[in-house]
């Protein structure tokens, strides 16, 4: 079985200031950890993914993420946040099940990323 | 090169009728999973195919299918609608099957039923 839980339902921030996004996972094989974007009324984009290589994973649109196994979390973080990062980030975590078939995508409930000018 | 792409956009549908949905997946990806997001949670996995074999389900009941053609195409099913089943239906495709290859969404179809 695979949970993911995204601590905070809405996170506001000025722009220029930095970005933390906090996720937590839980799963019962080695699992690989995704982060996704939803612009409003866009499909999902992927920003970033760790499959049990770098800790440090570098994504698009300078977000990163670090993969801390002995704390289950996998925060999405950016120094500088801008205007255009406002959307819902989704925590995903993918692994394959007892029966060695795959368990899809688990998502988090998202967080909302407000930017304030 | 051309991302996922479902159609139709959106569907306007009553209950107890039935509906199906169809995804093209990227060119050369093998797996296509389908998702359901009802508004303002994250998506929930439905099924993953991948060489036209089920390969995942989720927690959904039966009245929900699909299927992969050759193609790679697939086709989501759902019989008996119930209001409930208003969402969006994402298709997600990638290379292979396996839970460290990243998906690619489409840009999902709205489903509305009345």
């Amino acid at each position: 079985a695979q949970s993911v839980t995204q601590l905070d339902s809405h996170v506001s921030v000025s722009e220029g200031t930095p970005v933390l996004l906090r996720c937590n996972y839980s799963s019962s094989y080695s699992p690989s950890l995704f982060w996704y974007v939803q612009h409003p009324n866009k499909g999902l984009q992927l920003l970033l993914k760790y499959t049990s290589a770098a800790t440090l994973v570098k994504g698009i649109n300078g977000f990163e993420a670090e993969f801390k196994k002995s704390e289950t979390s996998f925060h999405l973080t950016k120094p500088s946040a801008h205007m255009s990062d406002a959307a819902e980030y989704f925590c995903v975590v993918s692994s394959r099940n007892s029966g060695g078939g795959a368990d899809g995508l688990t998502f988090g409930k998202g967080t909302h990323l407000i930017i304030q000018p | 090169d051309a991302g996922v792409t479902q159609s139709p956009t959106h569907l306007i549908k009553t209950r107890g009728q039935h509906v199906t949905l169809r995804c093209s997946p990227i060119s050369g990806h093998k797996s296509v999973s389908w998702y359901q997001q009802v508004l303002g949670q994250g998506p929930q996995f439905i099924f993953q195919y991948y060489e036209k074999e089920e390969r995942g389900r989720g927690n959904f009941p039966d009245r929900f299918s699909a299927r992969q053609f050759p193609n790679y195409s697939s086709e989501l099913n759902v019989n008996a609608l119930l209001l409930g089943d208003s969402a969006l239906y994402l298709c997600a495709s990638s290379l292979e099957a396996g839970p460290s290859y990243e998906q690619y969404f489409g840009p999902g179809t709205r489903l509305t039923v009345t």
